[in-house]
């Protein structure tokens, strides 16, 4: 079935650093979506895209659907304590039918 | 963004009890919603889909004699845990869309501990 790749799998970084991490797929997708999960809660929405080539941003994160419509990368800037978790990526596969394909997660830790 | 409920946010039963844990969908109706199992530091791992007055599709090893799904409304889906054991100890999370390939909301959440 559908796999999506996430990378890096975990990252220390010093408070105020910038952040990137990437998803990845030998197949197309139509959509892209970024989640951040707190222990002990469910994901959160952070950036949802729709177009190949699309760049959007929320705040200190923006996040691009790649061109080739394979790959999403999520950057986050001046990183703060609390963006501290899980970053999750899920693609909607080309096929009509099929479900959202979540990622492995990249798991954050920032250190003060 | 959409809202999506999710309780209990924590249960602790006995072995061989069944447990309840509902997902609503405060404000949009959802067709289709997903429940997801989580083991500490892992991924989400989708265990079955949820659709609307149908019987619920599950992923392949998913006993579905053993995690009953009812989506009797649009707004509501229960998974049920039957004669629960520790291996069922587990976090579970729902998840609903406004539609197929809609971005989708999850709920917080249920931490059950099976003594």
């Amino acid at each position: 079935g559908q796999q999506l790749n996430q990378s890096p799998q975990s990252m220390f970084i010093q408070e105020g650093e910038d952040v990137s991490m990437n998803c990845t797929s030998s197949s197309i997708f139509n959509t892209w979506l970024w989640y951040k999960q707190d222990p002990g809660e469910g994901p959160v929405l952070l950036i949802a895209l729709y177009k190949a080539g699309e760049l959007t941003s929320n705040g200190r994160l923006t996040a691009q659907f790649g061109i080739t419509r394979k790959d999403s990368f999520l950057n986050i800037s001046a990183s703060i304590p609390s963006d501290v978790g899980i970053y999750f990526c899920a693609g909607s596969p080309v096929r009509e039918g099929q479900n959202f394909v979540f990622g492995p997660g990249t798991r954050l830790s920032v250190l003060p | 963004g959409a809202v999506v409920s999710q309780h209990p946010s924590r249960v602790i039963c006995k072995s061989g009890t069944s447990v309840k844990i509902e997902c609503r969908s405060l404000d949009f109706q959802a067709t289709t919603m997903f429940w997801y199992r989580q083991f500490p530091k892992q991924s989400l791992m989708l265990m079955a889909t949820s659709n609307e007055g149908s019987k619920a599709t599950y992923e392949q090893g998913v006993e579905k004699d053993k995690f009953l799904i009812n989506h009797a409304s649009l707004t509501l889906s229960t998974l049920t845990v039957t004669s629960a054991h520790p291996e069922d100890s587990s976090f579970y999370i729902c998840s609903g869309g406004r539609g197929l390939n809609e971005k989708l909301f999850f709920g917080s959440g249920t931490q059950l501990s099976v003594l």
